[in-house]
């Protein structure tokens, strides 16, 4: 079985500021992680994924993730949020081989407000 | 490419109403997802397909129904329409990374 678990249902941060999104998995085998974003009123965009290469993973629009194994951890992080940023985030997981997509897990999701 | 297309964008039902939620890809994937997505929930998956004329249940498959006829469509069916049905539904499809549609807005009065 697997699971995600997303700390924190809303953060808040400045315009310029560090954006954390913090994301713990619970998988009993090797997992492929996600996170995805969705702006308000349309579907998920793929922000970046996790699947076994380099443990730091680049993403568009500037965001980064760092997949932890020891802390079951795959928090999401932008060094400086922009107003376009302002979003709901989610983090999900898969066990699917091959690393495809097959029968994802979602985290509840983190909605992003950046205050000017 | 249009990618994944859902009509329609919303719809009101009264309760014991059916209706099909449209779902369709240009991307010639073959798998295919319907999820729900309910507040502060994340996205639940309620059926699959991994192929024209293979589909499976999911997390959430009561009170509903899909087919796969064809690689581009999936639609998705609720036969009597329930106020706990009310979501927005989005379909997604993928070969790896998983593309997702606009979603549908159902409310159930």
């Amino acid at each position: 079985a697997q699971s995600v678990t997303q700390l924190g249902s809303h953060v808040s941060v400045s315009e310029g500021a560090l954006v954390l999104l913090r994301c713990n998995y619970s998988s009993s085998v090797p997992p492929y992680l996600f996170w995805y974003v969705q702006y308000p009123n349309q579907g998920l965009q793929l922000l970046l994924k996790y699947t076994s290469a380099a443990t730091l993973v680049k993403g568009i629009n500037g965001f980064e993730a760092e997949f932890k194994k020891s802390e079951t951890s795959f928090h999401l992080t932008k060094p400086s949020a922009h107003m376009s940023d302002a979003a709901e985030y989610f983090c999900a997981v898969t066990t699917g081989s091959g690393g495809s997509n097959y029968k994802l897990t979602f985290g509840k999701g983190t909605l992003l407000t950046v205050n000017p | 490419n249009a990618g994944v297309t859902q009509t329609p964008k919303f719809r009101i039902l009264k309760i014991g109403q059916s209706m099909t939620l449209q779902c369709a890809q240009d991307m010639n994937h073959n798998y295919m997802y319907w999820y729900r997505q309910d507040p502060g929930m994340g996205l639940k998956l309620i059926y699959y397909s991994v192929g024209a004329g293979i589909t499976d249940k999911g997390e959430v498959p009561n009170g509903y129904n899909v087919s796969r006829s064809t690689t581009e469509d999936f639609p998705l069916r609720l036969e009597l329409a329930a106020p706990s049905q009310t979501s927005v539904y989005f379909c997604a499809s993928s070969r790896g990374e998983q593309f997702f549609g606009p979603g549908t807005r159902l409310t159930v009065l």
